[in-house]
């Protein structure tokens, strides 16, 4: 089923400790994104890819780092957790960075920082 | 600042019709999209308005107006499964997308 997979599903996580959460798409599509989502906010964007090879920052892209080395995968890597960045993460992507295309969302990743 | 607004919660009567509202201020304007999220699931698209007007698919329509910065969601014929959060989000002029908080419809027997 063509798609966007998130790795983990949920994950604990001790404060300080380094974690990478896992996105991959099978739909070619060449912009993808990462958001938080935290109760009573809207979703709030990470950090961006529009191509395979670029990357940009997002309206909360501290204490976060992304990578695309190829149009397929896009993993988001905290370097050290810290208890505000406990949230559901979701991995999206669309077509084309700036047209119409809707976004098509992973399952997300519930991640909690103790 | 960018801001959208929409009611965080709603609630509606199975069988009836229900306008969910969002007002938006942002820098430019590129268009602007509806998405319905289950509970512990992920958003999925519903509609895309770009011209002012009336989008109309299935049982959701989407309306836009941008010189008043205000777009609605009306849906037809509520049926339980309908319970969920829409979220309403507004593409800027730099092409990002900024998302309200969504809305909670709670549909009733």
């Amino acid at each position: 089923i063509a798609g966007i997979t998130q790795a983990p599903t949920s994950q604990i996580l001790a404060a300080g400790r380094r974690m990478t959460l896992r996105c991959t798409q099978d739909m070619r599509h060449n912009a993808m994104y990462w958001y938080r989502q935290d109760l009573g906010l809207g979703l709030r964007l990470i950090h961006y890819s529009n191509t395979a090879g670029t990357t940009g920052k997002g309206e909360v892209p501290d204490g976060y780092s992304v990578s695309r080395a190829n149009t397929d995968d896009f993993p988001l890597t905290l370097a050290s957790a810290v208890p505000s960045q406990t949230s559901v993460y979701f991995c999206a992507s669309s077509a084309e960075p700036a047209d119409s295309s809707p976004l098509h969302f992973g399952n997300g990743t519930r991640l909690t920082v103790t | 600042g960018q801001n959208i607004d929409q009611p965080t919660e709603m609630t509606a009567t199975e069988g009836a019709i229900v306008q969910i509202n969002c007002t938006y201020q942002t820098s430019g304007f590129n268009g602007l999209f509806w998405y319905q999220q289950h509970a512990g699931e992920a958003p999925t698209f519903l509609s895309y308005n770009v011209l002012d007007g009336l989008e109309e698919k299935g049982r959701f329509s989407s309306f836009l107006s941008r010189s008043k910065g205000y777009s609605y969601l009306l849906l037809k014929e509520l049926q339980m499964k309908d319970s969920a959060s829409y979220l309403c989000a507004v593409r800027d002029s730099n092409y990002q997308l900024i998302w309200g908080a969504g809305t909670k419809l709670i549909i009733k027997p």
